[in-house]
């Protein structure tokens, strides 16, 4: 069965501190994978998205993830983070059912 | 362009009664997915469209949970009667399938925050 692994629950950085949130999945096929972001009271917005082709991709904020396969992750990087980052990041893959599987989500907490 | 929009924001009622949600998927798009989401359970989908028929319903709790997609651009999602173990998050979300499965990405709505008393 298909599933999404986000390890770390919470996450505190300083502000201008570069960040990993890491994501494993687990999918027979080649995924389509995704992290979106959770701001208090507001639903889900895609940060990036991965289909196919070049396993480093560029999303909106300056996120980045990059794809390994040999690993079965799907990291989510920034390399200076800002405080309006703050917010619940979730990774999820997509079944062959167009159904969307997420992760439990990681908190992350930025001090000035 | 609209997003994705979901009515009411908030709703607060009592057990017994009737909860009804509204969606309002992204113009253009062919499939409408509801959600839930709370702390002790995560995200979870409970039922999808495309092209307004219900695809996969596995996701929902139980008989008092239905959902209805009468027409391209509206949705709703119905709990009779509700429990307080209903008060949770909901989410819609759209997208555009096509038989390539050309995978769009899911686009979500704010949410309605329900509470039952």
């Amino acid at each position: 069965a298909q599933s999404v692994t986000q390890p770390d629950i919470h996450i505190t950085v300083s502000e201008g501190a570069s960040l990993e949130l890491r994501c494993n999945y687990s999918y027979g096929a080649t995924p389509y994978l995704f992290w979106y972001v959770q701001s208090p009271g507001q639903g889900l917005q895609l940060l990036l998205k991965y289909f196919s082709g070049d396993t480093l991709v560029q999303g909106i904020k300056g996120f980045e993830a990059e794809f390994k396969r040999s690993q079965s992750s799907f990291n989510l990087r920034k390399p200076s983070v800002h405080w309006s980052d703050a917010a619940e990041y979730f990774c999820a893959v997509e079944s062959n059912t167009d159904k969307l599987i997420f992760g439990t989500g990681t908190r992350l907490q930025v001090f000035p | 362009d609209a997003g994705v929009i979901q009515s009411p924001r908030h709703e607060v009622t009592e057990m017994g009664q009737e909860v009804t949600l509204r969606c309002k998927p992204i113009s253009g798009h062919n499939s409408l997915f509801w959600y839930r989401q709370t702390m002790m359970r995560g995200l979870e989908l409970l039922i999808y469209f495309n092209n307004n028929v219900p695809i996969d319903d596995s996701g929902m709790p139980e008989d008092r949970f239905s959902a209805k997609m009468p027409n391209a651009s509206f949705s709703t999602l119905k709990i009779q009667p509700s429990e307080p173990r209903d008060s949770a998050v909901y989410f819609c979300a759209s997208s555009s399938r096509s038989w390539k499965r050309d995978n769009q990405p899911q686009h979500f709505g704010d949410g309605t925050r329900l509470s039952i008393l």
